[in-house]
């Protein structure tokens, strides 16, 4: 399979609740990011890792926990959320160079009750 | 730093109608532009994109030119469809500073047969 695939496509979890998003591509980029998209506001730009590392970090708070085991997968792992956090996630890949462009994933959904 | 200003909507058209999304950014050095497109329930795809001044980008019947002069990057098409019917941003990704790429806040298309 070719592209950005995420997985699950929705989510549905409690404030208590302890979850993971997953991210995996097969374009063979080494520039993996998440995005948060929620109603009414613009796309937020949460991590972004080149080359497996942590190259940025938009204020996100720390119950949101990023991995990246290799340049392939990227993890969100998900902790203690509150209600705002419900969002669509986006996970993006690129080549780590100008005037490419980035591929996205169909999103996950999700839900914090 | 980097920004992308896109025309708020919805912008609500007849089927067959010409479409304009505006767009202007602003960004150090010669960015690349992105149009993307969000239909329903889907992550964002790449519509077109161009990497230099006075580049053209097009595909289904969408157009748009990097306009150095005036920090523009509109989107048209001469005949839209029901199909058509989404949400559209612009974008600009940067030649320096780690290329994460920057989003406008999205214009929600409605096309009416």
């Amino acid at each position: 399979e070719t592209g950005v695939t995420q997985t699950p496509r929705h989510l549905v979890m409690g404030m208590t609740n302890k979850k993971s998003l997953k991210c995996e591509q097969h374009l063979g980029h080494n520039a993996m990011y998440w995005y948060k998209q929620s109603a009414k506001k613009p796309l937020e730009l949460m991590f972004v890792y080149n080359f497996k590392e942590q190259t940025e970090n938009n204020s996100v708070p720390s119950r949101f926990s990023p991995e990246c085991p290799n340049s392939s997968h990227l993890f969100l792992h998900l902790h203690t959320l509150q209600p705002e956090d419900s969002a669509l996630y986006l996970c993006a890949s690129s080549q780590d160079k100008g005037g490419t462009e980035a591929f996205f994933g169909q999103g996950t959904r999700l839900t914090v009750v | 730093g980097d920004s992308v200003t896109q025309m708020e909507g919805p912008v609500t058209l007849s089927e067959e109608a010409f479409l304009t999304i505006n767009c202007t950014y602003t960004a150090t050095g010669y960015p690349s532009l992105f149009w993307y497109v969000q239909y329903p329930g889907e992550g964002l795809q790449l519509l077109l994109k161009a990497t230099k001044a006075d580049d053209k980008g097009s595909n289904k019947g969408f157009e748009a030119t990097y306009r150095k002069e005036t920090t523009s990057f509109h989107l048209e098409k001469g005949s839209v469809q029901v199909s058509d019917s989404a949400v559209y941003f612009c974008a600009l990704r940067g030649n320096t500073g780690g290329f994460k790429t920057i989003f406008g806040a999205g214009t929600r298309l409605f096309v009416k047969a």
